[in-house]
C-alpha cells in the first residue's frame, strides 16, 4: 500500500501569494490532520479533518488559512497571502482509527 | 494547554551502547506514541502505546506506558549508526465520535551515533 503522499514536496512563494499543499492520506484511511513544523521544534497540530467535515480547527491561524478534505480528491491546506512567518514544514497525518501515519511533507519558503 | 516534556534534548552515544529517552506531561493521555523523524522527512512511527504500564518492545525498541498515564520512555539497545535522527514521544485523546484526536508532540530528542 502506498503511504500518506503530499505534494508538491518544495514550495517557493512571494509574500502575498497563496500557497496550496495536497495531501492524499493512506488507502482506505478517513481521518487526516494537518500539522506545521518549526526549525528545531516538534510538530504542532493545525486541523483535522473527515470527508467534507472539519472536525477540530483549534490549532488553525483565524486568518487566511483554510483546509477540505472533498469527498472525492485530496485534503488541501491553503494559506492566502502568504507572510514569512508562514515558511516551515507542513505535514499530514492519516489514519484509520488511533495510530497517525505521515507524510513526507511539504516544506513552504516564502520569500 | 497540553504539553510534553521532553529529554534529554540531545545525546551524543558510541555505536553498542544503549540509549534512553522519555517524556512526562501534567496532562492524561489516552495514547502515547513514539516517532522517529530523518532530516527532510516526515516522522515515522516506531511505537504506539495504549494501556497504562504496558510494555511493548520492536526490535531493539522497548518503550512503556505510565502507570499514571502521564509519561513514557523510549529504549534503544545495542545503537548502531542508522538509529541517528530525532526521535518524538506524541500524547493523544481520544474523541467521543471515535477515532484520534489531535496529537501533541514533545520537542524531541537528537540523537547522534558514533561508529
Amino acid at each position: 500500500n502506498a503511504g500518506v503522499m503530499q505534494n508538491p514536496r518544495h514550495l517557493v512563494r512571494r509574500r502575498g501569494q497563496e500557497a496550496r499543499l495536497r495531501c492524499s492520506p493512506m488507502k482506505g484511511h478517513s481521518h487526516v490532520y494537518w500539522y506545521r513544523q518549526l526549525p528545531e521544534e516538534g510538530l504542532k497540530f493545525m486541523v483535522y479533518l473527515q470527508k467534507e467535515n472539519i472536525i477540530d480547527e483549534s490549532g488553525m491561524p483565524k486568518e487566511r488559512f483554510s483546509a477540505e478534505f472533498p469527498k472525492e480528491g485530496p485534503s488541501i491546506l491553503r494559506i492566502q497571502q502568504v507572510v514569512r512567518g508562514d515558511s516551515a514544514a507542513y505535514f499530514c497525518a492519516s489514519s484509520l482509527n488511533y495510530e497517525q501515519y505521515f507524510g513526507p511533507g511539504t516544506r513552504l519558503t516564502v520569500t | 494547554g497540553q504539553q510534553l516534556n521532553q529529554s534529554p534534548q540531545s545525546m551524543f552515544i558510541q555505536e553498542g551502547e544503549d540509549v534512553s529517552m522519555n517524556c512526562t506531561s501534567s496532562s492524561i493521555f489516552n495514547t502515547w506514541l513514539w516517532y522517529k523523524q530523518d532530516p527532510g522527512e516526515g516522522p515515522v512511527l516506531l511505537i504506539a502505546l495504549y494501556k497504562a504500564g504496558e510494555l511493548t518492545s520492536n526490535g531493539r525498541l522497548t518503550a512503556q506506558f505510565g502507570i499514571t498515564r502521564k509519561d513514557s520512555f523510549l529504549n534503544i539497545s545495542a545503537s548502531i549508526p542508522s538509529d541517528v535522527g530525532i526521535y518524538f514521544c506524541a500524547g493523544q485523546v481520544f474523541t467521543s465520535q471515535g477515532g484520534s484526536e489531535k496529537l501533541v508532540f514533545g520537542k524531541g530528542t537528537k540523537l547522534t551515533v558514533n561508529p
